[in-house]
């Protein structure tokens, strides 16, 4: 069975420019969320999707961030425009409820 | 506001030795806990979980315990591997919501 798929792996850009990541969950799980974790610390939910509902985005920063799961299978997120502060990991997880997450490996971002 | 506290950043055990990290959370309405184990450049890996119907949980080496009255939760490893060497995030959640609040993580070193 093919794990969560992030892209890209590692992206460097200029502040003020947008960045997009892509997630591929897991077949079969129709819940996708998207974490980010910053240095030294532990993984923090930004957005959570039931097929393509976003059920909980309370935490996405949503002036600059947006987010998107159509068709209920992949999702995009995307900062638009990046901030210094927006370095960190984004991670994509995917579960089939009642179940732990799965991660994919990350998207490390680096805003000059 | 932490909900999920882990107060070693770091931990530095002997090969061969039990490995025992430390979990607090606030919550009371957490009734599902986890641990992950996260390897450089990678996403976190589940490794062990436990429900707040149970005060224990084993998986060969690894043994979850949890103690609702003080709301805490430790995970102990037996015996230490050098494969162990990680960060160990410890996650709270309530399991109908599929929520997940990480810790900031403690970096286990097992030495030779």
């Amino acid at each position: 069975e093919a794990g969560v798929v992030q892209s890209p792996r590692y992206k460097i850009i200029e502040k003020k420019q947008p960045v997009a990541f892509w997630c591929n969950p897991i077949s079969g799980h129709n819940t996708l969320y998207w974490y980010r974790q910053n240095l030294g610390q532990g993984p923090e939910l930004l957005i959570r999707y039931e097929n393509e509902e976003a059920v909980d985005d309370s935490q996405l920063p949503k002036d600059r961030f947006s987010a998107e799961r159509l068709k209920g299978v992949d999702s995009t997120l995307k900062i638009q425009p990046a901030e210094l502060g927006d370095s960190a990991v984004y991670l994509c997880a995917s579960s089939k409820p009642p179940g732990e997450l799965f991660f994919g490996e990350g998207s490390r971002l680096t805003v000059l | 506001d932490q909900q999920v506290k882990q107060n070693s950043p770091s931990l530095s055990v002997q090969e061969g030795r039990i490995s025992i990290l430390n979990c607090d959370y606030t919550n009371s309405m957490f009734d599902y806990f986890l641990w992950y184990k996260k390897y450089p450049a990678e996403g976190p890996t589940f490794l062990i979980s436990i429900s707040s119907i149970k005060d224990k949980n084993e998986d060969g080496r690894f043994t979850v315990f949890l103690n609702k009255s003080a709301k805490h939760l430790s995970l102990h490893i037996v015996p230490s591997q050098p494969g162990d060497s990680a960060v160990y995030f410890c996650a709270a959640g309530d399991w109908g919501a599929q929520k997940l609040v990480f810790g900031q993580g403690t970096r286990l070193t097992i030495n030779p």
